[in-house]
C-alpha cells in the first residue's frame, strides 16, 4: 500500500543550526502534505499545510520564517527548522492529504 | 469550530480487561471520525474510522460506533493485551475543512500482565 516516509527519523543538532526534514510519498503523488508537531505526551498540533508548487499555509502562531516548508514536487515536501533552539525539540510528523492513514513515521528533533 | 474531547489518561488496565476510551466531538454536519494509535517512538497508525452516523468502525478487536445523537465515538475493546499499550487519539475531519484533521489530546493506555 501507499507509504509516506520521513528522513531522518532522529536528529540531534546544536543550537543555532538548521535542520531539514524530508517527507516523501513513495508510490503515489501528494498534492498536499500536512506538517504536525507533537510535544511529549501531547496531541498533534497542525503547523502548516504544504501545497505542491505554491506557498505553504501556516497555522496561527507558527513562525513561517522559522519553519520553512517547500513542496517542490508531488512526492516530496520538506520542513526546515532554521536556527534551531532547544524549545524546537519535538516530534515532527507529516501526513499526505490523499488518505487519512498516510502519516509519516515522524522525526524526533533534539536541539542541544 | 471543530473540536474533539477525549478522556484524560493515563488508563491502566490488567490484561484481558475491558477497555473504553471516551471521545466526544463538536462539528457541524456529519464529520468523519477516526481513532489512531501511536506506539512508543513511532508515528500514528489509523486504527479505525466511521464516515456516517451509526457506522461502526472495527479493527484488531477494537470497535467504535458513530453516535450522532450523543456526538460520540467511544473506543472499546473486549479484552486488552499488553501489546495494546500505546497512546490513542480520536480525530475528526469536518465537512468543510478539506483534508484537515482535528485531534483530541490523546489517551495513554498501559496494560499490565
Amino acid at each position: 500500500g501507499a507509504v509516506v516516509s520521513q528522513h531522518p527519523s532522529w536528529v540531534i543538532c546544536k543550537s543555532g543550526t538548521s535542520v531539514k526534514i524530508e517527507c516523501r510519498s513513495l508510490d503515489f503523488q501528494a498534492t498536499t502534505m500536512f506538517w504536525y508537531r507533537q510535544f511529549p505526551k501531547q496531541s498533534l498540533m497542525l503547523m502548516a499545510t504544504s501545497n505542491e508548487g505554491s506557498k505553504a499555509t501556516y497555522e496561527q502562531g507558527v513562525e513561517k520564517d522559522k519553519f520553512l516548508i517547500n513542496h517542490a514536487s508531488l512526492t516530496l515536501s520538506t520542513l526546515t527548522v532554521t536556527s534551531a533552539h532547544p524549545e524546537d525539540s519535538s516530534f515532527y510528523i507529516c501526513r499526505s492529504s490523499d488518505n487519512e492513514q498516510f502519516f509519516g513515521p515522524g522525526t524526533r528533533l533534539t536541539v542541544l | 469550530g471543530n473540536s474533539v474531547t477525549q478522556m484524560e489518561g493515563p488508563v491502566t488496565l490488567s490484561e484481558e480487561a475491558f477497555l473504553t476510551i471516551n471521545c466526544t466531538y463538536t462539528a457541524t454536519g456529519y464529520p468523519s471520525l477516526f481513532w489512531y494509535v501511536q506506539y512508543p517512538g513511532e508515528g500514528l497508525q489509523l486504527l479505525l474510522k466511521a464516515t456516517k452516523a451509526d457506522d461502526k468502525g472495527s479493527n484488531k478487536g477494537f470497535e467504535a460506533t458513530y453516535r450522532k445523537e450523543t456526538t460520540s465515538f467511544h473506543l472499546e475493546k473486549g479484552s486488552v493485551q499488553v501489546s495494546d499499550s500505546a497512546v490513542y487519539f480520536c480525530a475528526l475531519k469536518g465537512v468543510n475543512s478539506g483534508y484537515a484533521l482535528n485531534f483530541g489530546k490523546g489517551t495513554s493506555l498501559l496494560v499490565t500482565p
